[in-house]
């Protein structure tokens, strides 16, 4: 079956720097990968879609990149701020269920002043 | 543009009582979807909906049945309310179309069946 995995353990940066999370996938050619932001107690946002023939996106301090031969994304966001801290969901479309995505568990992401 | 909105935000119920949430997108949506969140396990789809009149069944379907009578509304029922379906539900709408495209997402409802 469909396996999506993220870094259980919080990233903890200092701000300024560029953080990094990391979705691997198994079982799966998806044909695009999403990026969700999700605060406390509040739904989760989109930030970006990645399709498989794309190899990197960005969008300002975002960047996301797709390695389809390693089932590989990596999310970035360069010079942190205090404000970034949020829990982050990687998304890969769900097969045969009318676009519904399959989530990631997420990576809380801390980034202190 | 209220973008999805989900009635109600909080909510206990005894075991074995019903109840209904309401999702609404005022975006013109074709799909909508239930998933319900919960500590150490991430979003799971319960149902989903391609258009109005139609739904289908999503991973964690059992307890739960929905409704599309309005394409602007998307109805989760829970007949008879279990523990295990203590949980956030979040309600999510995309557009449709030949490319892929984003969910948006609402509030959450937070169920506590005791």
């Amino acid at each position: 079956s469909q396996k999506i995995e993220q870094n259980s353990e919080a990233l903890n940066i200092q701000e300024g720097k560029t953080a990094t999370l990391t979705c691997n996938y198994t079982n799966y050619s998806p044909a695009y990968l999403q990026w969700y932001r999700q605060d406390p107690g509040r739904g989760p946002v989109f930030l970006l879609l990645i399709r498989e023939n794309e190899k990197e996106k960005r969008k300002e301090r975002l960047k996301v990149t797709f390695d389809t031969t390693l089932k590989q994304s990596l999310f970035h966001i360069t010079a942190s701020q205090p404000a970034d801290s949020a829990t982050y969901l990687c998304a890969l479309d769900k097969e045969n269920s009318g676009y519904a995505l399959n989530f990631g568990k997420g990576t809380s992401l801390l980034v202190t002043p | 543009n209220a973008g999805v909105t989900q009635t109600p935000k909080f909510r206990v119920l005894k075991t074995g009582q019903s109840m209904t949430l309401l999702c609404a997108q005022d975006m013109n949506h074709e799909y909508m979807y239930w998933y319900r969140q919960d500590p150490g396990m991430g979003l799971r789809l319960i149902h989903y909906s391609v258009g109005e009149g139609t739904t289908a069944k999503g991973e964690v379907p059992d307890g739960y049945n929905v409704s599309r009578l309005k394409k602007q509304n998307f109805l989760l029922g829970l007949e008879s309310a279990a523990p295990s379906q203590t949980s956030v539900y979040f309600c999510a709408s995309s557009t449709a179309g030949t490319d892929f495209y984003e969910q948006y997402f609402g509030p959450g409802t937070r169920l506590t069946v005791t």
